[in-house]
């Protein structure tokens, strides 16, 4: 098993374009979440999903969307990147929620200017 | 809003001692409590949990305590070796799982 696979693993984006963050799992987990890494403040939830076709937000959603097609993807897009979401992003995945085991990808680093 | 609180932000000890990771949470129906461990360039890693209804769990050099009446939990590491060194995060669940914001653990030979 690959686990929890991230991709790009660094990008470098302008203020006001977009991109997609991709993130997938091979281990057949309904539960999968986005959050974000910032110096000091830990991890913190932007969008999650409890199984193919169901998103809902998390504690810092704005300026994130996300989508759950499949059971193994579960992409984050980012419509107009700013500064402000200069961050390292981390894809998860766990068997039945938040109170289970989060198994973590390698993160994407993203820098906006 | 922060629900969990950790401390300190940066522990040093010396190989062969013991590190102590504090944490305060705020909700009472909090009843999941899990302890990550990222190394650099690497995502979060599980490394113990704890549940609601124990009050204290054991893996080898690693142990977790839960005050509930307290709100607080802490990681014990006894007889650090460097490669404890990294970070290491508390979270608490109640339905949304939230992190503290991190201790950076240094262990010096």
């Amino acid at each position: 098993n690959a686990g929890v696979t991230q991709t790009p693993k660094f990008q470098v984006l302008k203020t006001g374009q977009s991109m997609t963050l991709q993130c997938a799992q091979d281990m057949n987990h309904e539960y999968m979440s986005w959050y974000r890494q910032d110096p000091g403040m830990g991890l913190r939830l932007i969008h999650y999903s409890v199984g193919a076709g169901i998103t809902d937000q998390g504690e810092v959603p704005n300026g994130y969307n996300v989508s759950r097609s499949t059971t193994e993807d579960f992409p984050l897009r980012l419509l107009s990147a700013a500064p402000s979401q200069t961050s390292v992003y981390f894809c998860a995945s766990s068997t039945a929620g938040d109170s289970y085991e989060q198994y973590f990808g390698p993160g994407t680093r993203l820098t906006v200017t | 809003g922060e629900n969990v609180e950790q401390h300190p932000s940066t522990l040093s000890v010396q190989e062969g001692d013991s590190a102590v990771i504090k944490c305060t949470y705020s909700d009472s129906a909090s009843n999941y409590f899990p302890w990550y461990k990222q190394e650099l360039g690497k995502g979060p890693q599980l490394i113990i949990d704890i549940r609601s209804n124990v009050g204290e769990k054991k893996d080898q050099r690693i142990a977790v305590t839960l005050n509930k009446t307290a709100k607080h939990f802490s990681l014990h590491i006894t007889e650090t070796q460097p490669e404890d060194s990294a970070v290491y995060f508390c979270a608490n669940s109640w339905g949304k799982l939230q992190f503290g914001a991190g201790t950076q653990v240094v262990v010096t030979p």
